[in-house]
């Protein structure tokens, strides 16, 4: 199963707002709605910021919203802020009945 | 509040074996998947396999299989990652993260252990 692709880096200034696409096949991305994005400052665990595509555990700000569309899932971060300065991974649910995560995008807020 | 604390850091020999635990407090372990992922340094995150304790069977990644062996112990709420046939490439921060929705052996992982760092050097 290979990794699903991610833009190694993206940028922003503050109140602007980025766009991190994930891109799957139709045996991953494209056949379920078990896509989840995950923030990971450096040296810490994983934080879970979007599940199933589109849904926020609580506590997570509004400000980050997921969307899918084909093999192509999507993490969209308004307003940007210095604290979302992280590393940003993608997960799907695959027809092997596997976890495959993407590459990983370095956020930058510059 | 669930929390799951991990096992001390590690350091084998190559062609050693390392077993990593993972121990749950503060809420249900029985029925909530526990996964294993790990982070090579300056790398990615790695799905290796996971289990639901209740039910037993694990379920690993290709990449894997025939190296790990992912188990659970309900008695002592404690998941346990081993990992055999260590090479110097093995070398990375391994976590136990826990699903968000009971009886889902694969799903969003909303709880994450700490991390224990696994270091293979001759």
């Amino acid at each position: 199963q290979s990794a699903l692709t991610q833009p190694p880096s993206v940028s922003g200034s503050p109140g602007q707002s980025v766009t991190i696409s994930c891109t799957g096949t139709s045996s991953d991305v494209g056949s379920y709605n078990r896509v989840s994005w995950y923030q990971q400052p450096p040296g810490t665990a994983p934080k879970l910021m979007i599940y199933e595509v589109s849904n926020r555990p609580s506590g997570v700000p509004d400000r980050f919203s997921g969307s899918k569309s084909g093999n192509t899932a999507s993490l969209t971060i308004s307003g940007l802020q210095a604290e979302d300065e992280a590393d940003y991974y993608c997960t799907s649910y695959t027809s092997s009945s596997t976890v495959v995560f993407g590459g990983g995008t370095k956020l930058t807020v510059l | 509040q669930v929390q799951l604390v991990q096992s001390g850091a590690d350091v084998k020999k190559p062609g050693s074996s390392v077993k990593v635990s993972c121990k749950a407090s503060g809420g249900t372990f029985s029925t909530y998947a526990i996964s294993w992922v790990r982070q090579a340094p300056g790398q990615g995150l790695e799905w290796m396999g996971g289990i639901i304790p209740i039910f037993g069977t694990p379920n690993y990644a290709q990449k894997f299989q025939g190296r790990v062996t992912i188990t659970a112990d309900e008695s002592t709420s404690t998941a346990y990652m081993e990992l055999t046939s260590l090479r110097s490439e093995d070398t990375a921060v391994y976590y136990c993260a826990r699903v968000k929705e009971p009886l889902r052996l694969l799903d969003a992982f909303d709880i994450w252990g700490q991390g224990t760092v696994v270091t293979v050097s001759s």
